[in-house]
This record gives structure tokens, C-alpha cells and sequence, in this order.
């Protein structure tokens, strides 16, 4: 059972432009998120996270929206740039565990 | 550089063999995670230590199995290995106990079994 699916296994944009990355849901009791990126041969790096209590946070180029009556996410990327090129993975927890369940990650490639 | 080590780096063995991985977290983090990433999977939460006692697991197989140490490195035993269990084995750490303390991935351990 995938509690946390994105259902796009790959994202193309070009230098400058909005890269768009979704994430869904499907257990309520998740209050937190978070969004890892990951290169080839290194393990994942946090990007950023999301309280069940926000809608939006944004640091820097990256924001995450959160609609939790649709239970679904994104995390926004503006402007791209080449460097952004790498896997994505939408993450979920219930704050009182330390377990993060993941999608299947996105990977994302940005063309200069 | 996470500040998440993992050894060894690549690691081939063969079906039936028994195989140990080990992790160090970052100084001053005391809950350390194992995930694994197979090749048709995402990353799949195995286990939890915090400070030395089991804190949460998820589908760790009966066959696999971990411990965290008085000086926090954790080292996740693998047993009985199947061809299936061939995938790439992270360690990550965290501060906290709790999911929204950000955890730190170390590199990965690529286990082939053959």
C-alpha cells in the first residue's frame, strides 16, 4: 500500500522557468513533510518540510504548498537552473514517530 | 559532506551469506535510521534507534537486524541473503526521536548479492 505516491516519475524544464513537483497522500494522521533531493551515488539531502499547520513554506527558490483536504503537496522550483537536475522525494511522518514514508521520488532535469 | 558515515562503500556477496553494515551518525545526533532503496522501490524505512534502544520499525525483514552501540553507530546484520536483497542500504541521523527533526543521510552501502 503507497501512502505517499508521485506520480510523476520524471519532470523536464527548461533554465528559468517553474519546475512543478506533486506528491500525494493518503494517511490522514501524517502532520509532517518533507522534500529530499538526491544525486547519483549520494544518499538524499533535505530540501524542505511542511507543518500539517501551514499551507505554504518557502526558503529561498523553494516553496511547498500543502492542501491537506486534497491531500496533496508540491514543491515549487523558481527559477530552475541545471544544477536542480536530480531525483526528488516527497516524504511523510507523524511527528510523534521518527519514521519517514517515501515516494517513489521524481527526477527532474533541467536543460540550460 | 552530511556528516553521516557509512562503510563499507560496495559490498558483493552470495546468496545464503550473512553480511554487516555500519554507520556513524553525526556528532551529537542520537536517533540513527536504516532505509532501503531497491531498484523497483522508493526508500523504504527498515528501523529506528534512539540512544540505544529500538525506536520504531517499519517492514524490516526477520532475517535483518540492528543495534545501536553506547557510542551511537549502528550496525544493521543481514542474514541468509537472498537475491532480493541486492539494493542500495542508507543510514540516516537525527537530533530528535521525532519525524520533524530533519534527518541526515549518509552516502549508501551497495550490497550485490550474487
Amino acid at each position: 500500500d503507497q501512502q505517499v505516491k508521485q506520480n510523476s516519475p520524471s519532470l523536464s524544464v527548461q533554465e528559468g522557468r517553474i519546475s512543478i513537483l506533486n506528491c500525494d497522500y493518503t494517511n490522514s494522521m501524517f502532520d509532517y513533510f518533507l522534500w529530499y533531493k538526491k544525486y547519483p551515488a549520494e544518499g538524499p539531502t533535505f530540501l524542505i518540510s511542511i507543518s500539517s499547520i501551514k499551507d505554504k513554506n518557502e526558503d529561498g527558490r523553494f516553496t511547498v504548498f500543502l492542501n491537506k483536504s486534497a491531500k496533496h503537496l508540491s514543491l515549487h522550483i523558481v527559477p530552475s537552473q541545471p544544477g536542480d537536475s536530480a531525483v526528488y522525494f516527497c516524504a511523510a511522518t507523524s511527528s510523534n514517530t521518527g519514521k519517514l514514508i517515501f515516494g517513489q521520488g521524481t527526477t527532474l532535469q533541467v536543460k540550460p | 559532506d552530511s556528516g553521516v558515515t557509512q562503510t563499507p562503500k560496495h559490498l558483493i556477496t552470495a546468496t545464503g551469506q550473512r553480511v554487516t553494515l555500519r554507520c556513524s551518525p553525526r556528532s551529537g545526533d542520537l536517533s540513527v535510521y536504516w532505509y532501503q532503496q531497491s531498484l523497483d522501490q522508493g526508500l523504504q524505512f527498515l528501523i529506528q534507534y534512539y540512544n540505544g534502544e529500538e525506536r520504531a520499525k517499519g517492514n524490516i525483514l526477520e532475517r535483518f537486524s540492528a543495534q545501536q552501540f553506547p557510542d551511537l553507530h549502528s550496525e544493521l546484520n543481514l542474514s541468509s541473503l537472498e537475491l532480493g536483497d541486492s539494493a542500495l542500504y542508507f543510514c540516516a541521523s537525527s537530533v530528535g526521536r521525532l519525524g520533524n527533526n530533519e534527518q541526515f543521510f549518509g552516502p549508501g552501502t551497495r550490497l550485490t548479492v550474487l
